[in-house]
């Protein structure tokens, strides 16, 4: 089966937190990838991050960083000194390489972040 | 270039009637996906194109529904005999493609429809 699980449904945290995004997935490719997206109250999706299955490195583009570890299926996003624009919400995505170009999306991780 | 564009923004429609979404991808994508996103959850996925082609359909695209992409730019997504359950924020995305990459999915501001 391929499936994204954000355990986490809501994080409240104050301004200036460190908060971290869980997500785990599951899938038998043994090629895929995996990406973060936001979606601000406005609604539009946006994209952060795309990461395939061969590059176990972690990222880190500004406040954001990312903790990919194939040993536990986990891709985590950490938002580092928060900030009230950070508040939305923010989903993981699973795109095997079979089964077509589908993307599988997790239920979603809902930030506030309060001034 | 604006990105994906979709249209109308909210769609407020009796059960029994038709509605029908237009999408417009970023211009260089050949790839259109759509997708439905209920509320607390994630997208998920309908359909696919590569350029006019129609390549892949979830089962959760009943009779009911049907995508168009007829000139391989912009498409069109028709639900008939809408019902209540259709409901829901439906999304368009554009990527490119080649080389076997998965080029990441730029999203449209979806269209919100309402069944009455």
């Amino acid at each position: 089966a391929q499936k994204v699980t954000q355990a986490q449904t809501e994080i409240s945290v104050v301004e200036k937190e460190d908060v971290t995004l869980d997500c785990v997935y599951e899938t038998r490719d043994t090629t895929y990838y995996l990406f973060w997206y936001k979606q601000p109250p406005s609604g539009e999706l946006v994209f952060l991050i795309r990461r395939n299955s061969f590059d176990e490195q972690n990222e880190i583009s500004g406040r954001y960083s990312w903790n990919f570890q194939k040993s536990t299926s986990s891709f985590n996003f950490t938002i580092t000194a928060s900030q009230v624009v950070d508040s939305a919400v923010y989903f993981c995505a699973l795109r095997p390489n079979t089964g077509g170009f589908k993307t599988i999306f997790g239920a979603g991780t809902r930030l506030f972040v309060k001034a | 270039d604006t990105g994906v564009s979709q249209n109308p923004r909210h769609k407020i429609t009796k059960r029994g009637q038709n509605v029908t979404f237009r999408c417009d991808p970023i211009s260089e994508h050949n790839r259109l996906y759509w997708y439905r996103q209920t509320l607390g959850q994630g997208p998920e996925f309908l359909t696919y194109f590569q350029n006019e082609a129609q390549l892949e359909k979830s089962r959760l695209l009943s009779d009911r529904f049907s995508a168009e992409r007829p000139k391989g730019s912009f498409s069109t997504l028709e639900i008939q005999r809408t019902e209540q359950g259709d409901s829901a924020m439906y999304l368009c995305a554009s990527s490119l493609s080649g080389g076997g990459t998965n080029y990441e999915q730029y999203f449209g501001p979806g269209t919100r429809l309402t069944v009455t």
